[in-house]
Parts: C-alpha cells; structure tokens; sequence
C-alpha cells in the first residue's frame, strides 16, 4: 500500500509564492503526478516527475526526491484563480495507476 | 474538441435503486477508469480498464459494477448493494501504459450522485 501525507489546509497572500509539501511511502516508485482540483470541479493535470529535481513550467514548479520519499509543489506569483485542492499522487513500482492523497486546500486571499 | 464527458452532472435516486452513471471519450485512450470522492478524502478507485472488454476492480469496488464494450464508453453501475452510494464519482482516461509517458489521466467533470 502507500502513505501519503499533505498538510490539509494552508493560506496565502495573492502575489505571494507558496510550496505545498507530500512525503509518501510505497512499495517501488514509478512517478509523481500533482493535479489541481477547483470545488466542484474535475482534477486537472499540473505536472509529472520520476527522476529526482525541479520540474518547472511557467508560474508552477515541482520537485521530487525519490531517496527522501518527498515532493513539492511550488506556485509563484500568486492568483486568487489559484485556490484551490492540490492532490499529490505517486505511483508505486509495477503499477500505472497513481493513488491519490486526501489534497491540500489552497486559500489565497487579497 | 477531444474530450471525457460524463453525464448527468447531478442525480438523484431513491435507495435501493440502480443507477448507472455515463462516461464517454473521444481521445483514442486505451484506459478508462472511475473514482470516487468523499469530502476531505482523496480520489479512491473504483474500477479500471486497459482494454476493451477487459476491466479490473479496484480499491473499492464492492456495491458497483462496469462494462467495456467499445473503447470509448465506460459506464459505471452503483448498485443497491453499495452502502453509501452518495458521492462525487470521477471517470478518467489515459493513453494506457505501454504508450504514454507517465499515463497522465485526464478526468471528465463528475457526477455527483445523491441518494435519498
């Protein structure tokens, strides 16, 4: 099975930059997805790492370290549209299918 | 415009009643799968699907039910065996493993489905 841990919940100032954190254990690790999910809304995809570093693309970032079972989220440049779930999912060795954490809730504020 | 659409958006059904949720794709993806989410808890897995006519059950599947006879429909069956259908319930697809690089899922809009 895998453990994945996120903090539940975290706020932040519009403009500000803000790193959500996921440790997991699994049995092998094949990859780390974070998607972003609106309430009410569908998952979307934000980006994939399997090889250790920092994974950027435009105002979002992630990092994964595979020896320390740890991954972050980084979201600079803060927006009010940012708020929302971000779910951390890695997938263990043999398996496509990621498992997905409980999601942390981002609260940006003006 | 390629896409997962699932329908309706919201149900409501009696206990005790079958309800079978829709779930299309037009991406040419070879995986289909469902999931269900609670309030404050993660994605769970329900069902998969790599191939037509071949399906696997997953975490959760005790209470529903599946079929995949083309390779664009899965549609997923809560039946009155599930014990606390009430639910937001996600279908994705994906390129499948032995093409896609990380077999990104992407996720239809959802279903939430209320049981009274």
């Amino acid at each position: 099975g895998q453990n994945i841990d996120q903090p539940t919940e975290m706020t932040a100032t519009e403009g500000a930059i803000v790193q959500i954190n996921c440790t997991y254990q699994t049995s092998g690790f094949n990859g780390l997805f974070w998607y972003q999910q609106h309430a009410g809304e569908a998952p979307t995809f934000l980006s994939y790492n399997v090889l250790d570093g920092l994974e950027e693309k435009g105002r979002f970032s992630s990092f994964l370290s595979r020896s320390k079972g740890y991954s972050y989220l980084l979201l600079k440049e803060l927006q009010m549209k940012d708020s929302a779930s971000y779910l951390c999912a890695p997938k263990s060795g043999g398996s496509y299918i990621p498992t997905f954490g409980r999601g942390t809730s981002l609260i940006v504020h003006p | 415009d390629g896409g997962i659409t699932q329908s309706p958006k919201y149900l409501f059904r009696k206990e005790g009643q079958n309800v079978t949720l829709s779930c299309e794709q037009n991406l040419n993806h070879d995986a289909m799968y469902w999931y269900r989410q609670d309030p404050g808890q993660g994605l769970r897995l329900i069902y998969y699907s790599q191939i037509v006519n071949d399906f696997q059950k997953g975490d959760i599947a005790e209470g529903y039910s599946v079929s995949r006879e083309k390779k664009e429909s899965f549609p997923l069956t809560v039946t009155s065996a599930q014990k606390n259908p009430t639910a937001f319930y996600l279908c994705a697809s994906s390129i499948g493993a032995a093409r896609g690089r990380g077999d990104t899922q992407y996720f239809g809009p959802g279903t939430r489905l209320t049981v009274l």
